[in-house]
């Protein structure tokens, strides 16, 4: 299996601007997560799917903050818009179980700087 | 107080050393437990799961004791290679995931 796939990689954008990433999990995986990661605040939660639907977005930090998972194979993170300190690594993660009480699979994260 | 806390590090010994990082949790229903080892600039991976009866995996050791909260993890006769962030990381069930900020090792020659 090719493991979690994310897109792009690296993202640079100015202030203001409209950033969408992009994660494809592992087929069959129930479960899909985005976290944030960053030097001051670590990795942070930010929502839950199971079974495409979002059961906790608590930790989404704002309403510029947006997350769909339209099919069992596709999900988007979307800021907008953006500002400085959303500036960190975006990780997508899938497990094979609901709930996420099993191993979660990370992709190789999108590096986001926003000028 | 946060709901993971790890031992600060950084931790940085020689090789073979023996070297063991702890983990507190606040929350007494967490349901499971794991140790993720993040390399730089990389995503965490999956070390190993941590059981209360203490598992084993080559040179690494986890343990977890419910009454006290915590969980640990041991590496034995450390290696160069072992070098990396381990971050302990906590689940209640229904996705909520927690992990700690992570324990620096540096395995020196």
């Amino acid at each position: 299996d090719a493991g979690v796939i994310q897109s792009p990689r690296h993202e640079v954008t100015e202030m203001g601007q409209e950033v969408t990433l992009r994660c494809k999990p592992i087929s069959g995986h129930n479960s899909l997560f985005w976290y944030r990661q960053t030097m001051m605040r670590g990795l942070e939660l930010l929502i839950y799917f199971n079974n495409n639907v979002p059961i906790d977005d608590s930790g989404m930090p704002e309403d510029r903050f947006s997350a769909k998972m339209p099919n069992a194979s596709f999900s988007t993170l979307k800021i907008q818009p953006s500002e400085p300190r959303d500036s960190a690594v975006y990780f997508c993660a899938s497990s094979p179980t609901s709930g996420g009480t099993d191993t979660q699979y990370f992709g190789p994260g999108t590096r986001l700087t926003v000028l | 107080r946060k709901e993971v806390e790890q031992d600060p590090g950084p931790f940085n010994v020689p090789e073979g050393a023996t070297v063991a990082f702890n983990c507190t949790y606040s929350n007494s229903a967490s349901q499971s437990f794991f140790w993720y080892r993040q390399d730089c600039r990389k995503e965490p991976k999956l070390l190993m799961s941590v059981y209360s009866s203490g598992n084993e995996d080559g040179r690494f050791t986890a343990q977890l004791n419910r009454a006290s909260q915590y969980i640990s993890l041991l590496i034995r006769d450390s290696k160069l290679s072992d070098s990396a962030t381990y971050l302990c990381v906590v689940n209640m069930g229904f996705g909520k995931s927690t992990f700690g900020d992570g324990t620096t090792l540096t395995v020196k020659p």
